[in-house]
């Protein structure tokens, strides 16, 4: 069975990085996945989707600032010189076959 | 503008029945598997259900299988989802998506005596 493991939350300063993980469970470091995120009391907004390649595809309108890397089963989304806006959960998406759609438990990023 | 708007949400009793519907604007909704995910306050994201463009392939949660059905009316660009035999537990925020790349508002569902 497919998890995508995510921590429950981040920190950091206004102005800053911060790096946001997504873990594929063992036997799926191959899966893309989509990355998104939900500002309080919106609904969700697609940022990028990251594939097995490292390759990522990003939503219309999503600014430089928010990129995505891999490392293994290992899904990173990163945020530069953060913006109060930024302030948010952040959730990671996989889908495929036999998987049908997974969601990460999100990761509630605080602006410091 | 592509768009999703949910509605259809409300308060409903144990054992009730609520339709949820889904309207596209800006594109052709039988081009794209549509989800609906739904959100506990406070909680994460989850999977519901899922249709591709003809209706042809559905799949389900467990937890909503044998009552939740999803449909689309490709003429009426919109999607659907019948809630049968609800449950305290399928209070939540009702989203539906395009893919992985659009999202709707959502539309709450409560189910309370």
């Amino acid at each position: 069975q497919l998890v995508l493991t995510q921590s429950p939350s981040a920190s950091a300063s206004l102005g800053a990085s911060v790096k946001l993980t997504c873990t594929l469970s063992s036997g799926h470091s191959r899966y893309a996945i989509a990355w998104h995120q939900q500002q309080p009391e919106k609904g969700p907004r697609y940022l990028m989707t990251l594939n097995s390649d490292g390759s990522h595809s990003k939503g219309d309108g999503i600014p430089d600032r928010f990129s995505g890397s891999i490392s293994g089963a290992e899904r990173y989304l990163t945020i530069s010189s953060l913006q109060s806006e930024d302030e948010a959960d952040y959730y990671c998406q996989t889908w495929g076959p036999g998987i049908l759609v997974v969601f990460g438990g999100g990761t509630k990023l605080t602006v410091l | 503008e592509v768009q999703l708007v949910e509605s259809g949400g409300g308060l409903v009793q144990p054992g009730g029945s609520l339709r949820l519907s889904c309207a596209a604007s800006g594109f052709t909704l039988s081009s794209s598997w549509m989800h609906w995910v739904r959100q506990v306050p406070g909680k994460g994201l989850v999977w519901v259900s899922r249709i591709n463009g003809d209706g042809g392939s559905i799949s389900y949660a467990d937890f909503v299988k044998g009552r939740f059905t999803i449909s689309r009316d490709n003429a009426k660009n919109t999607l659907y989802l019948q809630m049968n035999r609800l449950r305290a537990e399928d209070t939540a925020v009702y989203y539906c998506a395009r893919g992985v790349d659009i999202w709707g508002q959502g539309t709450m569902v409560t189910v309370s005596s």
